[in-house]
């Protein structure tokens, strides 16, 4: 069973314009949301993480927006730039259950062409 | 200040020998997950420590895995009798103690096994 489920599983985007990957949830005790930024050959980078209690979250050209009701939360890369091409997944973990693992979609690999 | 630190990076066993993975956690954190990249897929949580403690281990196979964090050192994850399905990319995160959710991972450690 996928818990977190995301799309597309690839994106080509021209320079200057705006990347959106979508991930939806099924398990309703998710409260922490995460966005991790990897490089080939490199380890997982924490971009950004949205909590329920707020609808959308924007730091630098990076903003993720959060719909509780539809269990659904995704990423916009404003101005995406060639050095933004690497895989970005989703996660999504429930907090004070005594483990707090991370819940990771599949990924999505992003290609920002000149 | 030292992000967190795996090592190997590249690590090759043959079929039947033992793999020792090392993570070393950034300075002040003193929570350790473990999570395993297959390629292609998102990474899966395998198991959850704290010093000298293991808080969740339902993702760690039962047979053959074991993983430590004592109380002095690195945390170790352990493949005992290694075999081809084991290859994968092994990741280290640590969080603080009191933001367990936000996790930070290193670079990870590449396993064939041949």
């Amino acid at each position: 069973q996928q818990q977190v489920k995301q799309s597309p599983q690839s994106l080509i985007v021209q320079k200057g314009g705006i990347s959106i990957i979508n991930c939806a949830y099924e398990n309703t005790a998710f409260d922490y949301f995460p966005w991790y930024q990897q490089f080939p050959g490199k380890g997982p980078a924490l971009l950004i993480a949205i909590r329920p209690d707020v609808s959308e979250k924007k730091e630098g050209r990076f903003t993720i927006s959060f719909n509780k009701s539809a269990k659904q939360f995704s990423l916009h890369i404003m101005d995406s730039q060639p050095g933004d091409s690497a895989t970005y997944f989703c996660a999504a973990a429930v907090s004070g259950a005594g483990s707090y693992q991370l819940t990771f979609g599949k990924g999505t690999k992003l290609s920002v062409i000149p | 200040n030292a992000g967190v630190m795996q090592n190997p990076r590249h690590l090759v066993r043959r079929r039947g020998q033992e793999a020792r993975l090392r993570c070393s956690p950034m300075k002040g954190h003193s929570h350790v997950y473990w999570y395993r990249q297959l390629p292609e897929e998102g990474l899966k949580f395998m198991v959850y420590l704290q010093k000298e403690n293991i808080i969740d281990e339902s993702g760690m196979p039962k047979e053959r895995f074991s993983a430590e964090f004592p109380k002095e050192g690195p945390s170790i994850l352990r493949i005992q009798q290694v075999v081809r399905g084991d290859s994968a990319a092994y990741f280290c995160a640590s969080s603080p103690p009191p933001l367990r959710n936000e996790q930070y991972f290193g670079p990870g450690t590449r396993l064939t096994v041949t």
